[in-house]
């Protein structure tokens, strides 16, 4: 079973600062999908890795994947408070036949605070 | 960025009763998922559509729940009779691609009550 696991699970950041969140995973894939969650709303996409090494960036967010070490991490530079939102990370599941089910993490609740 | 609707936005019912969720992806697409997640959770994966037919489900998709194309555009999720623990968020999600090269794309979600 695939489980992915995501640290910290709150952050509360001061603007301005640099942090990072972890998202580990169980088994063998390579591609991890990293989604935004205001309060009440949906999902929305910030980054899709598809390969060993990629690096996304977007603004203050950087991403990148190691899948050797099945690891991605979400890069904050200089947080401010619009960054304010839950951030998921999410493996696919790309075995013979699977249609690409994505596996969440639990979520890293960051709150930026002037 | 593909647009996805969901109806209704929120649904208020009885235990037992049955709900049907809808989603209506703006173009034609070939995958189609449903994702719950229970409030303060995380994303759950409930199942998989692709062309046409059921590929994947998660445990939670039991026989109590039914997915289908009824009029090849909307994509429907059915829970037969429902339980309080159904109470969630419910998702439709579409990937746009014929190759899983991109991103799977949310729908605002319909907010399920069970009481």
């Amino acid at each position: 079973e695939l489980k992915v696991e995501q640290n910290p699970l709150f952050l509360s950041m001061q603007e301005g600062k640099n942090y990072t969140i972890y998202c580990n995973y169980s088994t063998t894939s390579d591609r991890l999908y990293w989604y935004r969650q205001d309060p009440g709303k949906s999902l929305e996409s910030l980054f899709v890795l598809l390969s060993n090494g990629a690096v996304k960036q977007e603004g203050r967010l950087m991403a990148s994947l190691d899948t050797k070490a099945r690891l991605s991490t979400l890069h904050i530079t200089a947080a401010v408070h619009d960054l304010s939102a839950t951030y998921f990370c999410a493996v696919e599941l790309n075995y013979g036949g699977s249609q690409g089910n994505l596996i969440f993490g639990k979520g890293t609740k960051l709150s930026v605070k002037p | 960025e593909p647009e996805v609707t969901q109806t209704p936005s929120h649904q208020v019912t009885q235990m037992g009763q049955e709900v049907i969720l809808r989603c209506v992806p703006i173009s034609n697409h070939l995958y189609f998922y449903w994702y719950r997640q229970i409030l303060g959770q995380k994303v759950e994966f409930l199942v998989s559509f692709y062309n046409n037919e059921i590929s994947e489900k998660s445990e939670i998709f039991d026989d109590q729940f039914s997915v289908e194309r009824p009029d090849g555009s909307n994509f429907t999720l059915k829970i037969r009779s429902t339980k309080l623990e159904d109470s969630a968020m419910y998702f439709c999600a579409i990937r746009p691609g014929t190759f899983s090269r991109e991103t799977q794309y949310f729908g605002p979600g319909t907010r399920l009550l069970v009481l």
